[in-house]
């Protein structure tokens, strides 16, 4: 299995701030990294896929980056909307298909 | 506007059969996507259970071992899992979701998700 490892855990940030959430693959997935928004009570709802590309409809302030085994999830400006907890995936030639842990962001 | 619902008992005895089906609305289950199931215990991360394509060939998490069937439906335009064998620590959030890939770039994702089913395992 590949093992993804997020990292922080959780993180506390105020709204404007701009906030970076990585994720590390167990071995080389290439670009094949996706982020989900997982809301309480809700289904996560898929960010970006391809490491990089934003899904239709997100707002630009959230992007990625990354390749190989090291990504990272950027928010550029906080919204109140935001808070949450955020997953990566890998989507690499490889089963089982794995997330990592989540990250919590929560308001200061 | 495509999509997804769980549906079944909410509450499963241990050493039983988990069945859900999720029904898929807005696009045909025979177009070109894998179908997922993924679970989410209380308090805890998103595990990946397995996936069918509509022709058969599924794909399974081996943590599983051998106790998930996951099939579909055309008629009915819907897919199934089956989890023998549970018990307590198979208590989760339930979702279905499709897998999709980018025609351009051929990555994959799962872009449309189901509201989740909470399944309870106890006597």
């Amino acid at each position: 299995d590949i093992q993804m490892t997020q990292s922080p855990s959780s993180l506390s940030a105020s709204v404007g701030d701009r906030v970076t959430i990585t994720c590390r693959a167990g071995q080389t997935i290439s670009s094949y990294l996706n982020w989900y928004q997982q809301k309480p009570g809700k289904a996560p709802k898929l960010l970006i896929y391809a490491a990089s590309t934003l899904q239709s409809g997100v707002p630009s302030r959230f992007s990625g980056s990354g390749s190989g085994t090291d990504f990272t999830l950027t928010i550029s400006s906080l919204q109140t909307e935001d808070f949450a907890t955020y997953y990566c995936q890998q989507s690499y030639n490889n089963f089982p298909i794995t997330f990592g842990q989540g990250t919590r962001l929560e308001i200061k | 506007q495509v999509q997804l619902q769980e549906s079944g008992p909410g509450l499963v005895k241990p050493s039983g059969t988990l069945s859900l089906t999720c029904a898929v609305s807005g696009v045909s289950i025979s177009r070109s996507y894998w179908w997922s199931w993924i679970r989410q215990p209380p308090g805890k991360g998103l595990e990946w259970i397995g996936e069918t394509y509509h022709s058969g060939s599924p794909n399974y998490n081996p943590s599983l071992k051998g106790r998930v069937t996951i099939s579909v439906d055309k008629s009915k335009n819907e897919f199934s899992l089956r989890l023998s064998s549970v018990t307590a620590s198979d208590t989760a959030v339930y979702y279905c979701a499709r897998r999709g890939q980018d025609l351009e770039s051929g990555y994959y994702y799962m872009d449309v998700w189901g509201k989740g089913t909470t399944v309870t395992v106890s006597s």
